[in-house]
């Protein structure tokens, strides 16, 4: 069974940048399809970036492109997100996202592992 | 960009009905995934594409999807399905995520 397990709440000043990590367990990296999702407070699920399941590539939001930077480190199974020149509307938290039912064929155009998210604050 | 349109808020009384729609262009020819989330907790699958339920997810859950319409229903609604619920596509190499749904248990 795989078990996404992310890093603690950071805390963060205006233009700063922030990483995010994810460790995979029960499963290796290089198998994973991850994904990227925040949520700012009181608002919705927003996809950051991830696999592009046409290409096997890794893909970013119109939005972030430019900001983000998305990474994995197969030798400890770890994936990494790195958003840059931090505002006060990036406070939100950071999930990574995976699919893993590879019953079916289709298993990674949605996520159905999910990390517990992790708190990431930006304030001066 | 694809936009997915969900109504705010569903209410429901408990042991009834609950429908959630989730609008979009021709959705009908997506396959569109559906989340629960509960406060302070991640997201959890209760249907993938269309109307299929993941293991663990109660046969309560089901989903359709056609035209320009997707909808979970909930049906015998508890308590415990009080939370946010998302749907979700894949389009033009993006992941796009509907609005979001409350839905109140009464």
């Amino acid at each position: 069974q795989v078990q996404l397990v992310q890093s603690g709440a950071e805390v963060k000043k205006p233009g700063a940048s922030v990483k995010v990590s994810c460790k995979v367990s029960g499963y290796t990296l290089t198998e994973l399809s991850m994904h990227w999702v925040r949520q700012a407070p009181g608002k919705g699920l927003e996809w950051m970036g991830g696999f592009d399941p046409e290409d096997g590539e890794t893909i970013y939001a119109q939005k972030f492109q430019g900001r983000v930077t998305m990474t994995e480190d197969t030798s400890t199974d770890t994936a990494y997100m790195e958003l840059s020149s931090l505002r006060s509307e990036d406070t939100a938290v950071y999930y990574c996202a995976t699919g893993t039912n590879w019953n079916d064929r289709y298993y990674y155009y949605y996520m159905d592992v999910w990390g517990k998210g992790t708190t990431v604050t930006v304030s001066s | 960009s694809y936009e997915l349109t969900q109504p705010l808020s569903v209410s429901v009384a408990l042991g009834q009905t609950a429908r959630i729609t989730c609008g979009g262009n021709n959705i009908g020819s997506k396959n569109v995934h559906w989340y629960q989330q509960k406060p302070g907790q991640a997201p959890v699958l209760v249907i993938y594409r269309d109307s299929n339920r993941p293991s663990g997810i109660p046969e309560r859950f089901s989903g359709s999807n056609s035209g320009n319409t997707a909808t979970l229903t909930i049906s015998r609604a508890q308590a415990g399905d009080e939370a946010d619920y998302y749907c979700q596509v894949w389009d033009s190499s993006t992941y796009v995520f509907g609005t979001g749904t409350k839905v109140t248990v009464l």
